[in-house]
């Protein structure tokens, strides 16, 4: 079976500074796809940003991008210059081919103004 | 294009009722899936539909059902509910074709058992 690990329950950042969040992924397959959903409080969950496992360069999105370790299992989200919309629970999540989604316990990230 | 609707937003009911809830997913994509989240156990996923057939399952009971009719919209029901069913239900559509297409989520129905 597949875990996602995300060992950060919470964390802040000051506005305009750089953040990361970490996750961890266990696994014994070789074709995935990693994902970072956000949550705000109005429910709703938006894909921040994938990644495919099978590609070596991170995924980045605007002011969201990655560091995919794919040996070391490990799939950080690092969001620069922090808008106070960004303020969200943020999921990592892991799916196979099989549109499984399996997801990581959250991280709450308050952005401070 | 419209997103993926939930209805209803909010629900309570007592212990040992049972409940539907509903999903329309975005246009065109076939995929549905459902996940239960709740302060304890997070999000876990209870089941996806592609093509009105169950391709996938969680780890949970028979109490908790599903299906999806012939325009891909789907519907969950949970039977003879319990305290613990209260939760977050999300549905999530995708394409759900060949490779792997991200799910995009609904607003939710938040269950309440009382």
């Amino acid at each position: 079976a597949q875990t996602v690990t995300q060992s950060q329950p919470e964390m802040s950042v000051q506005e305009a500074e750089t953040v990361t969040l970490s996750c961890t992924y266990d696994t014994s397959e070789n074709n995935y796809y990693l994902f970072w959903y956000k949550q705000p409080p109005s429910r709703q969950m938006i894909l921040v940003i994938r990644q495919e496992a099978y590609k070596q360069q991170n995924a980045t999105e605007n002011r969201f991008s990655v560091n995919f370790q794919k040996a070391a299992k490990s799939f950080s989200l690092k969001i620069s210059d922090s808008q106070l919309g960004d303020t969200a629970m943020y999921f990592c999540a892991f799916m196979k081919l099989s549109n499984d989604m399996r997801f990581g316990a959250g991280t709450r990230l308050t952005v401070k103004p | 294009k419209a997103g993926v609707t939930q209805t209803p937003r909010y629900l309570i009911k007592t212990r040992g009722q049972q409940v539907t809830l509903s999903c329309s997913p975005i246009s065109g994509h076939r995929s549905v899936s459902w996940y239960q989240q709740t302060p304890g156990q997070g999000l876990q996923f209870l089941f996806e539909y592609f093509s009105e057939t169950q391709r996938n399952k969680g780890n949970f009971p028979g109490r908790f059902s599903g299906r999806q009719f012939s325009n891909s919209r789907s519907e969950m029901n949970v039977s003879t509910l319990e305290l613990g069913d209260s939760a977050l239900y999300l549905c999530a559509s995708s394409s759900g074709g060949q490779g792997v297409s991200p799910l995009h989520f609904g607003n939710g129905t938040r269950l309440t058992v009382t």
